[in-house]
């Protein structure tokens, strides 16, 4: 059983731009959040998409976005790229409405 | 407000003592308590459910809900048991975890 997959696994960016993640939930979860984890702040809750609706959002700038698609893939897009967006942000998915998340391996992001 | 507390950035023990790693929480309502785990290189794992109430690894965890605690312990770390620990908290009805800032496990020889 294929485990959660992120990509692309390492992605540099000027700052300014905008990137997009994406993130494929193991078949059959429906349930996909996304985390930003660094060195100072840990690990952040970004939002959380169930069946194609996002049913909660941490506390993040709107410049920070997602959406789920019909076959549970997720992307998250980030605008206007700033230095302290540099991260690496996780994909998880569960099958049940709540709890006992599968983690990615994540994406790298580093904004120059 | 919710909040998960890991006082500890760092817990060194000898191979074959044992270990406890503090998490506190503060939650208004009935929380799901979680442990993950992360390995050198390696992606965060579940590693407990206080829900399941099992064992993993010779790990155990107790919520007590009088001193909002889920602490975990094992009575005798491996060295292979060195990793990233970190407490998690997730409302019963929604996927929104609160993580703890993690504790790092140093296993000695």
């Amino acid at each position: 059983k294929a485990g959660v997959t992120q990509t692309p696994r390492y992605l540099i960016k000027t700052r300014g731009q905008q990137v997009t993640l994406s993130c494929s939930p193991i078949s059959g979860h429906r349930s996909v959040s996304w985390y930003q984890q660094t060195p100072g702040q840990g690990l952040q809750f970004l939002f959380e998409y169930f069946s194609e609706t996002q049913r909660n959002k941490g506390n993040f700038p709107g410049r920070f976005s997602g959406r789920q698609f019909s076959n549970s893939r997720s992307e998250m897009n980030v605008s206007t790229l700033e230095l302290g967006d540099s991260a690496l942000y996780l994909c998880a998915s569960s099958w049940r409405t709540v709890g006992g998340y599968t983690f990615g391996s994540g994406t790298r992001l580093t904004v120059v | 407000a919710q909040r998960v507390t890991q006082p500890e950035k760092l817990l060194s023990v000898f191979k074959g003592a044992p270990v406890e790693l503090k998490c506190n929480y503060s939650y208004s309502g009935s929380p799901e308590l979680f442990w993950y785990v992360q390995y050198s290189r390696q992606r965060l794992q579940l590693l407990l459910r206080h829900i399941s109430r099992e064992s993993i690894k010779g790990f155990t965890a107790d919520l007590n809900k009088g001193e909002t605690s889920f602490h975990l312990k094992k009575p005798f770390a491996q060295e292979e048991d060195s990793a990233m620990y970190y407490c998690a908290l997730s409302g019963f009805y929604f996927n929104k975890f609160y993580f703890g800032s993690g504790t790092k496990l140093n296993v000695k020889p």
